[in-house]
C-alpha cells in the first residue's frame, strides 16, 4: 500500500541552524501539507501546497519557513534559523484532491538545542 | 473536557466494551469532519469522516455522530480491542484542517 515517507525520523540541531525536513508524498497525489505537533499538544496546520505554489498557510508559517518541491517526488520544509520553540514533530501529508483524505507520514522529530 | 499542556483526557475501558469519544468543534462554517487515530510515534491515521449534511456515518466497528446544533462530534468504537489503544482526535475543515487536542483511549485486556 502506498504511503507517505519522511526523513530523517529524528533531527537534532543547534539553535540558529537551518534544517530541511524531507517528505516523499504518495506518487499520484497532487496536494501536499505540513503540520507540526509540539509534545503533548494538538496537531497544527502549517502550510498546503499545490501546483508548485503555497495554497494556504497559517500564522505559524512565518518568514523562517519555506517549502519546496525540488523534483517530481520530494516535498521539503526548510526552517531557516531554528528556535527552541520549533522543537516538535513535523508531519507531512498528501491528498489526491483538494479537501480529500489526507495521508500522513510518520513524522520527523525535530529537537532544537 | 479540554486539557492543557501534557495532560490529555483519558478513557480507560475493558476489551470488548464499547467506547465513546467526544469532541466539541468551534467553527460553524466547517463542512467536513474527520476522526484520526494516532499511535505512539506515528502520524495521524484516518478513521472515518462525515460531511455536515449528515448526522451519522458508520464504518467497520466505528460510528461517527454529528450534532451541528451544539457543535459536537462523537466517535463510537464497538467491541474495543487492545489494538485500539491510541490518542483519538477530531478535525474540522473550513479552508484548512483544525485539530482538537485528543483523547487517549486505553484498552485493558
Amino acid at each position: 500500500e502506498p504511503e507517505v515517507t519522511q526523513t530523517p525520523s529524528h533531527q537534532v540541531t543547534q539553535m540558529g541552524q537551518e534544517v530541511i525536513l524531507r517528505c516523499v508524498p504518495i506518487s499520484n497525489h497532487l496536494y501536499f501539507y505540513w503540520y507540526r505537533q509540539i509534545l503533548g499538544q494538538k496537531v497544527e496546520f502549517l502550510v498546503s501546497f499545490y501546483n508548485n505554489e503555497i495554497s494556504e498557510k497559517s500564522e505559524i508559517f512565518d518568514d523562517q519557513f519555506s517549502v519546496e518541491r525540488p523534483d517530481g517526488s520530494n516535498f521539503t520544509l526548510k526552517i531557516r534559523s531554528t528556535k527552541l520553540e520549533d522543537s516538535a514533530m513535523y508531519f507531512c501529508a498528501s491528498s489526491v484532491q483538494a479537501g480529500g483524505e489526507q495521508f500522513f507520514g510518520p513524522g520527523t522529530r525535530l529537537t532544537v538545542l | 473536557g479540554e486539557s492543557v499542556g501534557l495532560h490529555l483526557p483519558t478513557l480507560s475501558v475493558q476489551e470488548g466494551d464499547n467506547s465513546i469519544i467526544n469532541c466539541a468543534y468551534s467553527n460553524s462554517a466547517s463542512d467536513y469532519f474527520i476522526w484520526y487515530k494516532q499511535e505512539s510515534g506515528k502520524g495521524p491515521q484516518f478513521i472515518i469522516d462525515i460531511r455536515s449534511n449528515m448526522d451519522k456515518r458508520q464504518g467497520q466497528r466505528v460510528t461517527v455522530l454529528l450534532n451541528k446544533t451544539v457543535k459536537h462530534l462523537s466517535l463510537q468504537i464497538a467491541a474495543t480491542q487492545p489494538g485500539d489503544s491510541a490518542v483519538y482526535f477530531c478535525a474540522e475543515r473550513d479552508d484548512t484542517l483544525t485539530f482538537g487536542k485528543g483523547t487517549m483511549l486505553l484498552v485493558s485486556p
